[in-house]
């Protein structure tokens, strides 16, 4: 079945680590997304990249990092500098950038 | 760019009865318009989607919007909701053509009870 796997499901972390987030798609799919997500916030837009090897900011990128070496994954690295990184993370791919997006299931990331 | 307002940040309804969620959009263009539904601690699913052609739009689980474009609205409908309806609603809009990706709104929270 084609899709988006994000993993783990749940992830903690102490204060001060790093931690990567997985997502993967079988979609050939050449864009894909980080959001996060917060209680009453919406969807708040992370980082993006259309095409392997190339990537863009978005509204709230300070604290994390992505690459994307590979057209399947795009993985995200939550930083020690990002001030409060407990939150719920979704991971999304499209065939172009104006196109529905398809979602994975979530990382709940907690901080202690 | 585009923008989208959703209206209503939470919606009560009782189970059976009709339900509309709100969404305005802002831009210049023409546009694609989007609605996701998401469950508690999941992923967003596509509802449906508007890209061009006739203005009513039929979606899964017996959801329908129909875009407006002289009020710039999308709005969203079911004519009897259910308990398991009850969850987030997100509308988004992108335009085609354009180097923007889909802007979402804030999102409307769908409480069904019985």
């Amino acid at each position: 079945d084609g899709g988006i796997t994000q993993s783990p499901k749940y992830l903690f972390r102490k204060e001060g680590q790093n931690v990567t987030l997985s997502c993967e798609q079988n979609l050939n799919h050449d864009a894909m997304y980080w959001y996060r997500q917060d209680p009453g916030q919406g969807l708040r837009l992370i980082y993006y990249s259309q095409i392997v090897n190339d990537f863009q900011k978005g509204d709230i990128a300070e604290g994390y990092s992505v690459s994307r070496e590979k057209k399947e994954s795009f993985p995200l690295t939550v930083t020690s500098a990002q001030k409060n990184p407990t939150a719920f993370y979704l991971c999304a791919s499209s065939i172009g950038l104006v196109n529905e997006q398809f979602f994975g299931p979530g990382t709940r990331l907690t901080v202690l | 760019a585009q923008s989208v307002t959703q209206l209503d940040s939470q919606v009560p309804v009782f189970e059976e009865a009709p339900v509309e969620l709100r969404c305005n959009y802002s831009s210049s263009v023409s546009v694609y318009l989007f609605w996701y539904v998401q469950y508690p601690n999941q992923g967003l699913q596509l509802l449906l989607k508007y890209l061009s052609g006739s203005t009513l739009v039929k979606g899964i689980n017996g959801f329908e919007a129909e875009f407006n474009k002289s009020q710039t609205s999308f709005h969203l409908r079911k004519p009897s909701v259910h308990i398991s309806d009850t969850a987030e609603y997100f509308c988004a809009v992108s335009e085609p053509g354009g180097s923007y990706i889909p802007t979402f709104g804030r999102g409307t929270s769908l409480i069904v009870h019985p």
